[in-house]
């Protein structure tokens, strides 16, 4: 079973600012990784798959890299809509699993 | 536009059982592969089960092999989820989301699209 880490648990940015999120797979997931927005009492929003390709409708602000083990979501400047908590996804193996969720919050 | 509405949740004793529903709109529901996803209070995500477009391939988490079964009926473009022998644990929010492929593959299934969930709380 592949468990999926994520840090920093929360990550106090201010507006404007640039926010790096990391993600690590206890083992090579390639590029199967997916990263999920959630804003509170939300379901969860799809922002990139692939490690890289953003989803439909996903602002060019949002982008994803690594591969095998160590995963980044950049937001380049933050917005006051991207508030929210952030989960990676590894979809290279079964189970399916989640990281535990990073936290962006206003500094 | 694509949506997925959940329902069947509610307050339930220990032991007994639950059968969640999802209900697909604004899409070809038998293209796709579904999954079921939860989320306990105050805590992350959980995947739960996933099942592909024609129902012939499902897999479960370890945490709800053998109590849970997804299953889907395509003549109603409905998904579902049967809970049985719940536990404390089994408390949380549980969505629906639509796989962007047919298949249920190791490398290929992620959640395109997201319900906005249904709530179960297993207490006594």
């Amino acid at each position: 079973e592949i468990v999926m880490t994520q840090s920093p648990a929360t990550l106090s940015v201010s507006p404007g600012e640039r926010a790096t999120l990391s993600c690590r797979a206890s083992q090579s997931v390639s590029s199967n990784l997916a990263w999920y927005q959630q804003k509170p009492g939300q379901a969860p929003r799809l922002l990139i798959y692939g490690a890289s390709t953003r989803a439909t409708g996903i602002p060019a602000r949002f982008s994803g890299s690594g591969s095998g083990t160590e995963f980044t979501l950049t937001i380049s400047s933050l917005q006051s809509e991207d508030f929210a908590v952030y989960y990676c996804q590894q979809y290279n193996n079964w189970p399916l699993a989640f990281g535990g969720g990073t936290k962006v919050e206003i500094k | 536009q694509v949506q997925l509405v959940e329902s069947g949740g509610g307050v339930v004793q220990p032991g007994r059982s639950l059968r969640l529903s999802c209900a697909a709109s604004g899409f070809t529901f038998s293209n796709y592969a579904m999954h079921w996803v939860r989320q306990a209070p105050g805590k992350g995500l959980e995947w739960v089960a996933i099942i592909s477009d024609d129902g012939s391939n499902k897999y479960h988490a370890d945490s709800v092999k053998g109590r849970f079964t997804i299953s889907r009926d395509n003549s109603e473009d409905t998904l579902h989820l049967q809970m049985n022998s719940l536990r404390a644990e089994d408390t949380a929010v549980y969505y629906c989301a639509r796989d962007p492929f047919k298949r249920a593959a190791a490398g290929w299934n992620y959640m395109e699209v997201w319900g906005k969930g249904t709530t179960a709380t297993v207490s006594s």
